[in-house]
């Protein structure tokens, strides 16, 4: 089993939607988990952390369930600008050591 | 100019060559990555140092070697390519402490193919 598994996608939507990626990681002890963007061939962004209590970047909302071992991106408001492939990753044990999924890809259209 | 540099961008070399590839970096972070993509399979950790005298191998680190010749420069060799080392490859650096050394800065990274 990976480490961190994600749908590859890609999720087409239109301007204007709601879309939503789900992720899980299998090592329990993982302490931090992130959101990167990653635009086509470029290099990885940090989006945004995710926290146990959920936060919410504008129209990015990331959630934490460490019971399920499961963590979401919410984007609301979808622009074509969003278009890109958003990676899952998470830290476990050593610091700054992370652990990427493969990407969900979005494409957003007119 | 850029904060994480990598050179080549792109480079085609022939099984059996010895290549390197080279990271430098201007935002005074101690720690630095080398990492590689194939489609499908995600970004894997090659070999990672924390600071100049620390060197790590990281998830697939067989057929590669590194050095960090100094705080902002680590470069990452093949002794010997083959096929199967063809991917993209990206070069990130995090700062040390707090909650902030959890955020990697990548490279714009260097397309390697080996025919």
């Amino acid at each position: 089993r990976k480490e961190v598994e994600q749908d590859p996608g890609p999720f087409n939507v239109p301007e204007g939607a709601t879309v939503a990626f789900n992720c899980t990681y299998s090592n329990s002890a993982s302490q931090s988990f992130f959101w990167y963007r990653q635009d086509c061939r470029k290099e990885p962004k940090l989006l945004m952390s995710v926290y146990s209590s959920g936060n919410e970047d504008g129209r990015f909302t990331a959630q934490l369930n460490r019971a399920s071992q499961y963590i979401s991106l919410l984007i609301r408001d979808s622009k074509l600008s969003d278009s890109a492939t958003y990676l899952c990753v998470v830290s476990t044990g050593t610091a700054s050591k992370l652990t990427f999924g493969t990407g969900t890809r979005l494409q957003v259209t007119l | 100019d850029a904060d994480v540099t990598q050179t080549p961008r792109n480079r085609i070399t022939k099984t059996g060559k010895r290549i390197m590839l080279e990271c430098s970096q201007t935002k005074g972070h101690d720690r630095m990555y080398w990492y590689r993509q194939d489609p499908g399979l995600g970004l894997r950790l090659i070999y990672y140092s924390f600071d100049v005298k620390d060197i790590n191998k990281g998830e697939i680190s067989d057929g590669y070697s590194v050095s960090r010749q100094a705080q902002a420069k680590f470069s990452l060799s093949l002794e010997s390519a083959i096929p199967n080392q063809t991917a993209l490859y990206f070069c990130a650096t995090s700062d040390r402490d707090g909650t902030s050394s959890y955020e990697q800065y990548f490279g714009p990274g260097t397309r390697l193919t080996v025919t």
